[in-house]
């Protein structure tokens, strides 16, 4: 079966600053990998994903994320963050069985001005 | 085209009874999937239908189950509710439910078990 982590619980950056949420994975097959972002009381937006191809991948809002196999990662990077960016933030791992997701705990992100 | 659709957006419940939730899929999505959002435990899968059948669902007692409709519409229905059920419970489609399709969520219905 599969399982994500994601070691940062809570994350604060200054606005403008870069940023990297962290996303380890465990599945013994190429996964399927995702970024989605979660804003209070509202339901997820996928931001990107990956599953095969070019191991670095551009998603929506600036945000992109690469796959390292040997390291079993798939870390969310963006290069300057803005106040809009302040949500949470899940990775998310499938399987080849359907839609059966597995989510990180999620890391939520605070913009200071 | 229209979201994903969740209905109600809040519930209050009190313990022992049961609760159904209702999920409207983005025309044409055929897959829909739910899942369970608490503090605790984060975002766990609860189960998958597509056209009509359960294709997946995660560790969940009987007391969680769903059905899907012709027109691609589902409900989750929880009986017996305890304390621990609630949570913030999300519904997701997409169009043919491969395992590296985007899932599109709703936002969500909030369930408060008294």
């Amino acid at each position: 079966a599969q399982s994500v982590t994601q070691p940062d619980i809570h994350i604060t950056v200054s606005e403008g600053a870069s940023l990297e949420l962290r996303c380890n994975y465990s599945y013994g097959a190429t996964p399927y990998l995702f970024w989605y972002v979660q804003s209070p009381g509202q339901g997820l937006q996928l931001l990107l994903k990956y599953f095969s191809g070019d191991t670095l991948v551009q998603g929506i809002k600036g945000f992109e994320a690469e796959f390292k196999r040997s390291q079993s990662s798939f870390n969310l990077r963006k290069p300057s963050v803005h106040w809009s960016d302040a949500a949470e933030y899940f990775c998310a791992v499938g399987a080849d069985n359907g839609q059966n997701f597995v989510f990180g705990p999620g890391t939520r992100l605070s913009v200071l001005p | 085209k229209a979201g994903v659709t969740q209905t109600p957006r809040y519930l209050i419940k009190t313990r022992g009874q049961q609760v159904t939730l209702s999920c409207s899929p983005i025309s044409g999505h055929r897959s829909v999937s739910w899942y369970q959002q608490t503090p605790g435990q984060g975002l766990q899968f609860l189960f998958e239908y597509f056209s009509e059948t359960q294709r997946n669902k995660g560790n969940f007692p009987g007391r969680f189950s769903g059905r899907q409709f012709s027109n691609s519409r589902s409900e989750m229905n929880v009986s017996t509710l305890e304390l621990g059920d609630s949570a913030l419970y999300l519904c997701a489609s997409s169009s043919s439910g491969n395992p590296n399709e985007k899932l599109f969520f709703g936002s969500g219905t909030q369930l408060s078990v008294l």
